[in-house]
């Protein structure tokens, strides 16, 4: 099974930073990757697709980019809404796998 | 709009069943993929299965399962109905979890991103 680690577990941030989280896979996906943002009682919602692609409706703050098996989101300025906890998944071969998780917070 | 609507959670007790249902609309149903993820409240997503579409001859309802899974869980899918299911045999404390049905952009079970979800149902494993 492809591994993914994203780090941070946590982060806490103001309003109006730049905001980075990061993934890496255990092995080549292409760029066969999501993020997603869960609020509370929510589903996933998807916010980037294929590794750096923004998906209809989304914000702009939001990014992704991807250096080999590397892969980093961004949000260029947090707003209040940010809040959440946000997912990384591959989706190159089954199973379909998921980072840990980081819940971002205001500071 | 495409819209997701699980149903079929509950309490039930350990080694028994359960059949998850996931009526969808919005779409033309027999051209995509289909999945369901779970949720242990307040912990990650796990991918539990999928099956792809059911439109053409190539690869038409091939399925996947975790291996987690693997030999309990069946997927299914009814396209008169437009809709998915997860029956769910030999049930375990550990499948207690928040089940999402999801769309996958494409036809096939990989390769294709996930971009719609349901709300999920919850299911609970306890004596």
């Amino acid at each position: 099974d492809i591994q993914m680690t994203q780090s941070p577990s946590s982060l806490s941030a103001s309003v109006g930073d730049r905001v980075t989280i990061t993934c890496q896979a255990s092995h080549d996906i292409s760029n066969y990757l999501n993020w997603y943002q869960q609020k509370p009682g929510k589903a996933p919602k998807l916010l980037i697709y294929d590794a750096s692609n923004l998906e209809t409706g989304v914000p702009s703050r939001f990014s992704g980019r991807q250096s080999g098996t590397h892969f980093l989101f961004t949000i260029s300025s947090l707003q209040p809404e940010d809040i959440a906890t946000y997912y990384c998944q591959q989706y190159q071969n089954l199973p379909y796998t998921f980072g840990q998780g980081t819940k971002l917070e205001i500071k | 709009e495409v819209q997701l609507v699980e149903s079929g959670g509950g309490l039930v007790q350990p080694g028994t069943s359960l059949r998850l249902s996931c009526a969808a609309s919005g779409f033309n149903f027999d051209d995509y993929a289909l999945h369901w993820v779970r949720q242990v409240r307040g912990k990650g997503l796990e991918w539990v299965s999928g099956i792809s579409w059911t439109s053409g001859s190539w690869n038409s309802g091939r399925t996947g399962y975790a291996d987690s899974v693997k030999g309990r869980f069946t997927i299914s899918r009814d396209s008169a109905k437009n809709s998915l299911y997860l029956q769910m045999n030999s049930l375990r404390a550990e499948d207690t979890a928040f089940y999402y049905c999801v769309r996958a952009s494409g036809y096939y079970i990989e390769r294709y991103h996930l971009d719609y979800w349901g709300q999920g149902t919850l299911v609970t494993v306890s004596s």
